[in-house]
């Protein structure tokens, strides 16, 4: 099955920089979301995107679905402990998918105090 | 509180005995499907239910069965767990057909020795 490829794999930085992540596809996606997993538990949901070239923001989190709608990218401003984990981009294709989503390979993320 | 609820949390087997992972949902949700996460590969859908008794294959179906007979119950069924089976795996539920953003469990840690 088709997957999206997410970048980068994993990141390392310091306590108060900048994020950023993206995600692109070979295909369209009529939806575009981002979830955050934490050790242990299940994916949650951080930002939904709906249009192409939207950008929504959801506090030091902002997310863009890219003009193409095949790719998406999400920021994390002013990085802080608590964002660590593993960020999840997901497309949606629309229509009578339900809940079919397609993801993609994750981004670790680790912040140094 | 709204929650999907898998059972076990974990699970150790041995290749060949027969398993069943229980997800309950209890957001009257419609439509509900099983994920597995591996390293590297993100989260790849095993298989969705878009009502009762209407289920239909995901893009990793092999080795698995899953059944629908009541809205709030999607169980999935190892009939002969093998060790490629060792995965970490997610149910999660939607609200209709076109809702995009599914809501997951906390996950079930399978090991298939």
């Amino acid at each position: 099955g088709q997957q999206l490829n997410q970048s980068p794999q994993s990141m390392f930085i310091q306590e108060g920089e900048d994020v950023s992540m993206n995600c692109t596809s070979s295909s369209i996606f009529n939806t575009w979301l981002w979830y955050k997993q934490e050790p242990g538990e299940g994916p949650v949901l951080l930002i939904a995107l709906y249009k192409a070239g939207e950008l929504t923001s959801n506090g030091r989190l902002t997310a863009q679905f890219g003009i193409t709608r095949k790719d998406s990218f999400l920021n994390i401003s002013a990085s802080i402990p608590s964002d660590v984990g593993i960020y999840f981009c997901a497309g949606h294709r629309g229509g009578n998918q339900g809940g079919k989503l397609i993801f993609g390979q994750g981004t670790e993320l680790s912040v140094k105090p | 509180e709204a929650q999907v609820t898998q059972n076990p949390r974990y699970l150790i087997t041995v290749t060949g005995k027969k398993l069943t992972v229980t997800c309950s949902q209890n957001m009257n949700h419609e439509y509900m499907s099983w994920y597995r996460q591996d390293p590297g590969l993100g989260l790849r859908q095993i298989y969705y239910s878009m009502n009762v008794e209407v289920t239909d294959k995901g893009d990793v179906p092999e080795g698995y069965k899953v059944s629908r007979k009541e809205k709030r119950n999607f169980p999935l069924i190892l009939e002969s767990p093998s060790p490629n089976q060792t995965s970490l795996y997610f149910c999660a539920s939607s609200d209709s057909l076109f809702e995009e953003k599914p809501f997951f469990g906390s996950g079930t840690q399978l090991s298939v020795l």
